[in-house]
């Protein structure tokens, strides 16, 4: 594993109400990610980060909003969370040697 | 706009097959290309990458071929096997793009025994 950890694992909230994901790596890279994963979609972009506080939109930010404080977490807000939203959630790290990106085991959230 | 289409959707393969997922993409800066192994409930992990200076590239029974100039590849698992069962996804990055992967669609593969 790379060092990823994705908190809560499993939420159900209701419509309307403030989510926050966290992505904890100890790998001390410098790129995080946020995907997210629908049937028919594949992954999709959300936001991205290339260091502590530099952060911008990817695909799919609309209703997303990130934060990156330290290096090793970063945080998906869903303000006001919808049915749309209700998915699996990624976070992801990028290793500069390669271009390669090591995936966290997923958040599933339901919005009810 | 899909940037990296993937196909089938998804592929049923007997033991000892081939299974074949292919991949096409529009944007000519992309430079790296790889797939990533997904089973259920777990996050995607990669599986083989390739650059455009290579043909083909084999790590055991998978293998990655590659056609610059059609803008295609394809990922080729031999001897296909029950644990092989797991969706397959493509994906490209470009150099300076902070190591943004454009993903396809995915594949399921389902491999009978």
């Amino acid at each position: 594993d790379a060092g990823i950890t994705q908190s809560p694992r499993h939420k159900v909230t209701e419509t309307g109400t403030p989510v926050t994901l966290r992505c904890h790596q100890t790998e001390n890279h410098r790129y995080m990610y946020w995907y997210r994963q629908d049937p028919g979609h594949g992954l999709r972009l959300i936001h991205y980060s290339y260091g502590v506080k530099d952060t911008d939109k990817g695909e799919v930010s609309d209703g997303y909003s990130v934060s990156r404080s330290k290096t090793e977490d970063f945080l998906l807000t869903l303000e006001s969370a919808t049915s749309s939203q209700t998915s699996v959630y990624f976070c992801a790290i990028g290793s500069p040697s390669g271009n390669t990106i090591y995936f966290g085991e997923g958040s599933w959230l339901t919005v009810v | 706009q899909q940037q990296v289409k993937q196909s089938p959707q998804s592929l049923i393969v007997q033991k000892g097959g081939i299974s074949i997922i292919n991949c096409a993409y529009e944007n000519t800066a992309f430079d790296y290309f790889p797939w990533y192994q997904q089973f259920p409930g777990k996050g995607p992990a990669l599986l083989i990458a390739i650059r455009p200076d290579v043909s083909e590239k084999k790590e055991g029974r998978f293998t990655i071929s590659f056609n610059k100039s059609a803008k295609q590849f394809s990922l080729h698992i031999m001897d296909s096997q029950p644990g092989d069962s797991a969706t397959y996804f493509c994906a490209a990055d470009s150099r300076g793009s902070n190591y943004k992967l454009t993903f396809g669609k995915g594949t399921l593969l389902t491999v009978n025994p």
